[in-house]
């Protein structure tokens, strides 16, 4: 089974600027969640997604947002970038059962490779 | 909101020896997950082990177990007979059972295993 696959590895854009990272999950898992590592603030939770619905949002600023698509694929964009915004972003697929409310399951995170941004 | 503390940075420990990891957590809530992820150097992360707070009994995973002290708040890895292959970046993580994926992580600890 493929694991989690993020595109591109590597790039680099400049302040400004905008980019879109993408995710593919393992086959079979509806749930995809975005975290931002970096070396001074560890790994962040950005979002999650299950089945197309952003049901779990961390505390960035709304120049970060992602979306998924019926595939479960998923992508996330940051607008107007800055230099801060320089990190690996990890993308993580889970198994979860249901969808919304309390007593839920939700399975182990399975990573990717993730997305190394360089913002000039 | 929920946070998780991992106070050693770094770590080293002679090949075959053991050593242990800490992990200290906040959290006002009794339904979490705790976890333990590696990192190995530009390789993604994976679960080592997996802890559900309402079981008292302390995970194990072939060479690596934990100590889970629930109303202490702490959550120490431990890692038997260390394998070069162990030397990674160690994260400990929590997740509350009712938000989903949203897991907070500890910063890390980079373990070096000397041969």
């Amino acid at each position: 089974k493929a694991g989690v696959t993020q595109t591109p590895r590597y790039l680099i854009k400049t302040r400004g600027q905008q980019v879109t990272l993408s995710c593919s999950p393992i086959s079979g898992h509806r749930s995809v969640s975005w975290y931002q590592q970096t070396p001074g603030q560890g790994l962040q939770f950005l979002f999650e997604y299950f089945s197309e619905t952003q049901r779990n949002k961390g505390n960035f600023p709304g120049r970060f947002s992602g979306r998924q698509f019926s595939n479960s694929r998923s992508e996330m964009n940051v607008s107007t970038l800055e230099l801060g915004d320089s990190a690996l972003y990890l993308c993580a697929s889970s198994l979860a059962t249901a969808s919304g409310g309390p007593g839920y399951a939700a399975g182990e995170l399975f990573f990717g490779e993730g997305s190394r941004l360089t913002v000039l | 909101a929920q946070t998780v503390t991992q106070s050693q940075p770094e770590m080293s420990v002679q090949e075959a020896e053991t050593v242990t990891l800490s992990c200290t957590y906040d959290t006002s809530e009794s339904d979490y997950y705790l976890f333990w992820y590696k990192q190995p150097p530009s390789r993604q992360m994976i679960l080592v082990i997996r802890q559900e707070a309402y079981k008292q009994q302390n995970a194990t995973e072939n060479r690596f177990s934990v100590n889970f002290q629930k109303a202490a708040k702490s959550f120490s890895l431990k890692i038997s007979d260390s394998q070069l292959g162990d030397a990674a970046m160690y994260f400990c993580a929590y997740r509350y059972t009712y938000t989903g994926n949203q897991f907070y992580f500890g910063t890390g600890t980079s373990l070096t295993v000397i041969p």
